[in-house]
């Protein structure tokens, strides 16, 4: 069972372009979460989507950050016009739905997305 | 709001020994869940151990266990048998039990833990 996929793991841009990161979670699970993790500090929540849904983006800036969690396909969190201070590691992780066996309120990672704006 | 504070931005250990990484959070929930997580030069985020509020009894993983302490708001992780594979970052995190809305991560600033062969 194929862990948290995440693409590309190393994304440059330069100031006013586009990023796009993908996320495919686990097999089963249709929770997905962006964090985003600046040098030397934890990782900041971001957006909570479940699929077709955006259930809670109150960590997202509202200006130039866009999610989605399409029917069919990865999450993409989508960055219009970069500037530096973007430049983070962006970490997405999935869980499953309630009624599924396994422990729960696990949140599985993995292994991010950096991005370095120029 | 919930907050999850790492006072140790840095430990060491030597390989074999055991060490104890802190972690404080402050809530006004008396259900939740904390996490220690591990990310090492991969960066991957590993999960190392859970524990659930409402349980007395400490999380236990082989080498990894936690102290937690509900009434002081303190859940501390401990390596025994340390070894070179355990240096790594640390993070502490809090999750609320609900669901929804309040069901993100809430993270230390972590724990950066040296093992010296």
């Amino acid at each position: 069972n194929a862990g948290v996929m995440q693409n590309p793991r190393h994304l440059v841009r330069r100031r006013g372009q586009e990023a796009r990161l993908r996320c495919s979670p686990m097999k089963g699970h249709s929770h997905v979460y962006w964090y985003r993790q600046l040098p030397e500090e934890g990782l900041k929540f971001m957006v909570y989507l479940q699929k077709e849904n955006i259930i809670d983006e109150s960590g997202m800036p509202k200006e130039r950050f866009s999610a989605e969690f399409p029917k069919e396909g990865p999450s993409i969190l989508r960055i219009q016009q970069v500037v530096r201070g973007d430049s983070a590691a962006y970490f997405c992780a999935s869980s499953p739905p309630v009624g599924l066996p396994g422990p729960k309120n696990i949140q599985y990672f993995g292994a991010g997305t950096r991005l370095s704006v120029l | 709001a919930q907050t999850v504070t790492q006072s140790q931005p840095e430990m060491s250990v030597q390989e074999a020994e055991t060490v104890t990484l802190s972690c404080t959070y402050d809530t006004s929930e008396s259900d939740y869940y904390l996490f220690w997580y591990k990310q090492p030069p991969s960066r991957q985020m590993i999960l190392v151990i859970r524990q659930e509020a409402y349980k007395q009894q400490n999380a236990t993983e082989n080498r990894f266990s936690v102290n937690f302490q509900k009434a002081a708001k303190s859940f501390s992780l401990k390596i025994s048998d340390s070894q070179l594979g355990d240096a790594a970052m640390y993070f502490c995190a809090y999750r609320s039990p609900y669901g929804g809305s309040q069901g993100n991560l809430i993270f230390g600033k972590g724990t950066k833990l040296s093992v010296k062969p």
